[in-house]
């Protein structure tokens, strides 16, 4: 099983609607959560943090789940500029402190 | 503010030849990785650095070899370039392990 996994999608979006997606992880001792946006052929860039209490910024909105072990992002309102893969990045300390990415969701968004 | 910078951008290389991937950051990071990522696919660690001076294995180590040369260069190398290795190469660093990471541009290497 792989540490961290996504639903490769895409999951096709009509603009102005809402899309949620989930990704899961193994590894019951990690500790920081991260969504990260990826651009075709660009690097990766924080779109934001996961914290426990669940946290929104702006049009997203990340949730976490310990006791299921899964993290979800949710875009309301999509936007064309939002069609992207969206990446889940996981953090263990006990297991090196090294961030973990699982193999992104694809998301389009469509007139 | 150049963040982390990865040269080159561009190589292709002939099966067997070596070369080595530079990345530097200018952050004061403490932590460096090295990711590839091939077509329609995620990132997967070859190697970090969690600290100066120390370096581990991440998923997919083999053939490659990394040096923390101080704590703002990490360099990755290919001894014996093999097509296999043809992917997308990333750099990335944070502060430790639980924060933020960065990533440079990328460098596209192909391996005939």
């Amino acid at each position: 099983r792989k540490e961290v996994e996504q639903d490769p999608g895409p999951f096709n979006v009509p603009e102005g609607a809402t899309v949620a997606f989930n990704c899961t992880y193994s590894n019951s001792a990690s500790q920081s959560f991260f969504w990260y946006r990826q651009d075709c052929r660009k690097e990766p860039k924080l779109l934001m943090s996961v914290y426990s209490s669940g946290n929104e910024d702006g049009r997203f909105t990340a949730q976490l789940n310990r006791a299921s072990q899964y993290i979800s992002l949710l875009i309301r309102d999509s936007k064309l500029s939002d069609s992207a893969t969206y990446l889940c990045v996981v953090n263990a300390k006990a297991a090196g402190n090294k961030l973990t990415f699982g193999g992104g969701t694809r998301v389009l968004v469509k007139p | 503010n150049a963040g982390v910078t990865q040269t080159p951008k561009f190589q292709v290389l002939k099966t067997g030849q070596s070369m080595t991937l530079q990345c530097a950051q200018d952050m004061n990071h403490n932590s460096m990785y090295w990711y590839r990522q091939d077509p329609g696919m995620g990132l997967r660690l070859i190697y970090y650095s969690a600290s100066e001076g120390t370096t581990d294995k991440g998923e997919v180590p083999n053939g490659y070899n990394v040096s923390r040369l101080n704590k703002r260069e990490f360099s990755l190398r290919l001894e014996s370039a093999a097509p296999s290795q043809t992917s997308v190469y990333f750099c990335a660093s944070n502060l430790q392990g639980n924060t933020e990471a960065f990533f440079g541009q990328g460098t596209r290497l192909t391996v005939v």
